[in-house]
């Protein structure tokens, strides 16, 4: 499975839109992008996933490039609680009887009032 | 989505004693995980269990250490044996579904933090 490069952490102020980046250079063509998130004391949480084109559901949005080599999560109105961990992990979509995540640092987002 | 429960949610063992996670998911699922999150860092995967046999351990990992069982779909246990300071971590459940919507997701659970004096 591809590497993926994400900023170390990220400030945000509250009712703005948070734009995480991740590079993934090396990713394949059968390769999906994940976005999970991991609020304190928590498991990590599902966000969303994509191939190539632009995705959106009631929490983010997911923005890949053309080339696929970077993508942009998108929180559009930043709330405290969504002051977390957030991971961008690429991974070939197997299907359930396969395949596991595998976990970067991850970018600690920090949503100030 | 799946619903993951752990027992016990934290504890404190002295070192030497051995611990037994339990995971329950409420539907059954194809896949399951022990994951290892030291303090401080990002999640590291022990193993895979496998239903009915052995489970399938990642470099470092060996089942001396961590046995796991997974007697049907929706259960499965990790234990941690012979603990040591070291072993201080939260240990998180995980499952995979399928589901026509929403492809492959991986839902956790919500950890076991483990403290060894």
């Amino acid at each position: 499975d591809a590497k993926t490069t994400q900023p170390t952490s990220m400030d945000c102020a509250e009712g703005r839109a948070a734009n995480l980046p991740c590079n993934h250079s090396t990713i394949s063509g059968n390769e999906y992008v994940y976005w999970y998130r991991q609020i304190h004391s928590q498991g990590p949480q599902y966000i969303i996933h994509g191939l190539k084109n632009n995705e959106t559901n009631e929490m983010a949005s997911l923005i890949i490039t053309e080339d696929r080599k970077s993508s942009t999560l998108i929180l559009p109105h930043a709330t405290l609680r969504d002051t977390a961990v957030y991971y961008c992990i690429v991974r070939g979509n197997y299907g359930g009887s396969q395949g596991n995540l595998i976990f970067g640092k991850g970018t600690k987002l920090s949503v100030k009032p | 989505s799946a619903v993951i429960s752990q027992k016990p949610s934290r504890d404190i063992c002295q070192r030497g004693t051995s611990l037994t996670i339990q995971c329950q998911v409420d539907s059954q699922v194809t896949m399951m995980f022990w994951y290892r999150q030291q303090p401080g860092q990002s999640l590291t995967l022990i193993a895979t269990a496998n239903q009915g046999s052995e489970a399938t351990y990642e470099s470092g990992f060996v089942i001396d250490k961590f046995p796991i069982s997974r007697p049907n779909l929706t259960f499965s246990t990790l234990t941690v044996s012979n603990m040591s300071p070291e072993d201080s971590s939260i240990y998180l459940c995980s499952v995979k579904t399928r589901t026509s919507q929403a492809g492959n997701e991986q839902f956790f659970g919500p950890g076991t933090r483990l403290t060894v004096l």
